[in-house]
């Protein structure tokens, strides 16, 4: 069936590095695309979102790029910190019809080496 | 605000018990839904609900009952528990999705289920 997945499923990085973090997708009717941070025994945190219309979307330290040609989504995270280090997943929401199910990617873990 | 809430933190159950997870929020969201967490995984819908009074299924909802009675509240009942329902689950809420194009989803601290 159709997915959300990840291509790395570990990142380690240096403390003050920047981080990317892949992601695929496979439902071209998939209109709008969502980051979320989960740090070890916490629920998920919203990070940053995008709609299919833009290819890219700044917020404080964090870019997502989305490129509809390949399917394709990454988030960058500059001058990555100790306190970034967590689990990271996509999310993609099927269509304007589905925006009631939101359905995640299976996470990339990023550890950050001080 | 306290935002969302899950009731209890961790809890044991033995096979075919049956028990009620208990979510709420006082963020007046529309939208409510709950997930499961199973360890090394994303994240997969269970059950929605757009407003009182209305549910659907999500991705995995065998097993699982839901109602939506007030806004506030959404429970999800396991009326026989099985060990493949060893899992973490999120309650989660936000804004009505579609008149909001989407928009962010606030997770609750989750409750830690071990069926044995």
């Amino acid at each position: 069936g159709e997915s959300v997945g990840l291509h790395l499923p570990t990142l380690s990085v240096q403390e003050g590095d920047n981080s990317i973090i892949n992601c695929a997708y496979s439902n071209s009717a998939s209109d709008y695309f969502i980051w979320y941070k989960q740090e070890s025994g916490k629920g998920p945190q919203f990070i940053i979102d995008i709609r299919s219309n833009m290819d890219k979307r700044q917020g404080q330290r964090v870019t997502v790029l989305l490129n509809k040609t390949v399917k394709h989504l990454s988030l960058q995270i500059a001058a990555t910190q100790p306190g970034d280090s967590a689990v990271y997943f996509c999310a993609e929401n099927m269509g304007k019809t589905s925006y009631d199910k939101v359905i995640f990617g299976p996470g990339t873990s990023l550890s950050v080496i001080p | 605000n306290a935002g969302v809430t899950q009731t209890p933190k961790f809890q044991v159950l033995k096979t075919g018990q049956s028990m009620t997870l208990q979510c709420a929020q006082d963020m007046n969201h529309e939208y409510m839904s709950w997930y499961r967490q199973d360890p090394g995984m994303g994240l997969r819908l269970i059950h929605y609900s757009v407003g009182a009074g209305i549910t659907d299924q999500g991705e995995v909802p065998n097993g699982y009952n839901v109602s939506r009675s007030t806004t506030e509240d959404f429970p999800l009942r396991l009326l026989s528990a099985a060990p493949s329902q060893t899992s973490v689950y999120f309650c989660a809420s936000s804004y009505h999705r579609r008149a909001s194009g989407g928009g962010t989803q606030y997770f609750g601290p989750g409750t830690r289920l071990l069926v044995l």
